[in-house]
């Protein structure tokens, strides 16, 4: 067990919906990253919170969403769903998200989206 | 723009045999994190290992140990002692150490470790 908590574990919805998947890190860490694991894209990176404000994008569509609340929990955002968009979502968290090479990202479980 | 590949699709290995998973990278960055993640067919994403760039030593984590070659940007796993229950995919990855501490993974190795 990581430390790191994600709801729903899965999600099946329609095309044009709007889901939210939810991500809670690990005791004590500040940065939550969100990352798309796809079988077309592999891992990608989507997203990322350092205490409560953005850090970094990567390739997250304008679609997509996200927010770092005060308690650092983390909620991921994906509207006007698309087939395409079936994959397993990502949550990881780490200590420090600053400019050091040592700092490791523990995931959690996952989210398994499927759009029908 | 970071890189990692991973040219092994799938590797079988006999239980109890030592397995090499390969993995080279590409990056101009100086200081840099490596990171083996091993994803069981359940779907969750272990981490396993780490290597910064500037380590003297090959990392080790009881049956893992990571083969740094620095000229030659490659950053093989070596399993030793495999077990069944090493039967998953590995990932290698990268960490950024600019603004975006980001990963960056290469597309993976399924291992099967047969009796």
């Amino acid at each position: 067990d990581s430390g790191v908590t994600q709801t729903p574990k899965h999600l099946i919805t329609a095309t044009g919906q709007r889901v939210t998947l939810r991500c809670s890190p690990r005791s004590g860490d500040l940065s939550v990253y969100w990352y798309q694991q796809s079988l077309d894209q592999g891992l990608q990176f989507l997203i990322q919170y350092y205490n409560g404000e953005e850090r970094a994008k990567g390739n997250i569509l304008e679609r997509f969403s996200a927010q770092q609340f005060p308690d650092l929990h983390s909620e991921l955002n994906l509207s006007s769903l698309e087939l395409g968009d079936s994959a397993l979502y990502f949550c990881a968290s780490s200590g420090f998200g600053l400019l050091s090479s040592t700092d490791t990202q523990y995931f959690g479980p996952g989210t398994r989206l499927t759009v029908l | 723009a970071q890189k990692i590949t991973q040219t092994q699709p799938g590797m079988f290995v006999q239980e109890k045999e030592a397995v090499t998973l390969d993995c080279t990278y590409d990056t101009s960055d100086p200081s840099y994190g490596l990171f083996w993640y091993k994803q069981p067919s359940s779907g969750e994403m272990i981490f396993l290992i780490y290597q910064g760039s500037y380590d003297q030593q090959n990392a080790t984590e009881g049956r893992y140990s990571l083969n740094f070659q620095k000229a030659r940007k490659s950053a093989n796993l070596v399993i030793s002692a495999s077990q069944l229950g090493d039967s998953a995919m590995y990932f290698c990855a990268m960490r950024d150490t600019g603004t975006a501490s980001k990963l960056t993974f290469g597309t993976g190795t399924r291992l099967q470790v047969t009796l």
